[in-house]
């Protein structure tokens, strides 16, 4: 079975430039997440998709960050204008969504961001 | 405040011995806990769920405990080897939601 896959793998911008990341889910899960890992953090939850629809983004900067899952499959998420403290690795995750409250979520590898 | 802690320091120990790690929350009351583990530069790979009513899962070489009275889990790798070396996060539950602590560095040396 083939893993989340997530592009680039890495970016460099300047500040103030916009970024774009994409993600692919594991086929079949209805639950995509996409994660801020500031290093020697936690990953920290952006955004929660069900399907194509939002299911928490309470901790998403919405005025520089924006993510969307279209057809409820590829999702991306951009960030436009890049700030420094934007530097991370951003995760992609999906999850089943049996049903049951404690799916297991696969990661992909991540793109790390540098922001100049 | 909510907190989520996890050693700071990194775990040194020597193969074959047994790793602990700990986690210690303030202010949640999850419904269940996971543990992961990260490689640098890989996103994270779950291990082990632990649930609210249960006191202690195994698999393999792993055991969580979940004691929810002290508010801490404790997580175990027996018979340590080099490649266990890695980060080991812990994450709360809430429905699907997770909420990760920093981690804690594990180094196994031969």
């Amino acid at each position: 079975e083939a893993g989340v896959a997530q592009s680039p793998r890495y970016k460099i911008i300047e500040k103030r430039q916009s970024v774009a990341f994409w993600c692919n889910p594991i086929s079949g899960h209805a639950t995509l997440y996409w994660y801020q890992q500031i290093l020697g953090q936690g990953p920290k939850l952006l955004i929660q998709f069900q399907n194509n629809g939002v299911v928490d983004d309470s901790q998403l900067p919405k005025d520089r960050f924006s993510a969307e899952r279209l057809k409820g499959v590829d999702s991306t998420l951009k960030i436009q204008p890049a700030k420094l403290e934007d530097s991370a690795v951003y995760l992609c995750a999906s999850s089943l969504d049996s049903g049951r409250a404690q799916d297991t979520q696969y990661f992909g590898p991540g793109t790390r961001l540098t922001v100049l | 405040s909510q907190k989520i802690e996890q050693n700071s320091e990194a775990l040194n120990i020597q193969e074959g011995k047994t790793a602990t790690l700990t986690c210690n929350y303030t202010n949640y009351s999850p419904a269940y806990l996971q543990w992961y583990r990260q490689d640098p530069g890989r996103g994270p790979v779950f291990l082990l769920l632990i649930r609210e009513n249960e006191k202690e899962k195994r698999k393999e070489r792993l055991k969580v405990t979940f004691d929810t009275t002290l508010k801490q889990s404790l997580f175990h790798i027996t018979a340590s080897q080099p490649a266990d070396s890695a980060t080991y996060l812990c994450a709360l539950g809430y429905g699907n939601k997770l909420v990760f602590g920093a981690g804690t560095i594990l180094r196994v040396k031969s």
